[in-house]
């Protein structure tokens, strides 16, 4: 079945970094999607991308749509500490009415 | 602009008693769809629902587990002879249907215990 690996699986950084993570699939997908989940909560969709090769910014955050269809990557830019959290990719495939879940990005910020 | 709403956000069962945990879609949603979640790992597809059908419960255990989307009403996920190993977070998330199952928009979840 359809598998997405997320990478890395948690990051420590400290506040005003950079980060990065990224989703590749066995298969192609035609939308990624993006989501944070804070503890005791519901996942919030932070991005949606429809069309391969899509580049989506929301405030801080830039996501991509990976042009082969099988890969995406979120950016957050100056990291700050309301950005600790898990961080799922999940993708879809017309063909499936599912939406695939990665294993989460866990991100804690360093005091 | 309520979005999807869940309860109980925290239920404790005994082994062998029955969990009913209710989810109201967003208002226009016609799609619900419950995963379950276990500590550190990501969300695992359940069954997802139009109203008065299954479209797919190829996640859902045939044994115990059933969910249900009333014309009226909301969506019900029915656990019956709860054992330990059901203990989770189980979340619904719903969508307005037109696009496939993209944008899906989650609840809070319902904590299950069970002891």
């Amino acid at each position: 079945g359809q598998q997405l690996n997320q990478s890395p699986q948690s990051m420590f950084i400290q506040e005003g970094e950079d980060v990065s993570m990224n989703c590749t699939s066995s298969s192609i997908f035609n939308t990624w999607l993006w989501y944070k989940q804070d503890p005791g909560e519901g996942p919030v969709l932070l991005i949606a991308l429809y069309k391969a090769g899509e580049l989506t910014s929301n405030g801080r955050l830039t996501a991509q749509f990976g042009i082969t269809r099988k890969d995406s990557f979120l950016n957050i830019s100056a990291s700050i500490p309301s950005d600790v959290g898990i961080y799922f990719c999940a993708g879809h495939a017309s063909r499936d009415d599912k939406i695939i879940f990665g294993k989460g990005t866990r991100l804690h910020i360093l005091p | 602009n309520a979005g999807v709403m869940q309860n109980p956000r925290h239920l404790v069962r005994r082994r062998g008693q029955e969990a009913r945990l209710r989810c109201s879609p967003m208002k226009g949603h016609s799609h619900v769809y419950w995963y379950r979640q276990l500590p550190e790992e990501g969300l695992k597809f359940m069954v997802y629902l139009q109203k008065e059908n299954i479209i797919d419960e190829s996640g859902m255990p045939k044994e115990r587990f059933s969910a249900e989307f009333p014309k009226e009403g909301p969506s019900i996920l029915r656990i019956q002879q709860v054992v330990r190993g059901d203990s989770a977070a189980y979340f619904c998330a719903s969508s307005p249907g037109l696009a496939g199952a993209d944008t899906q928009y989650f609840g809070p979840g319902t904590r299950l215990t069970v002891l």
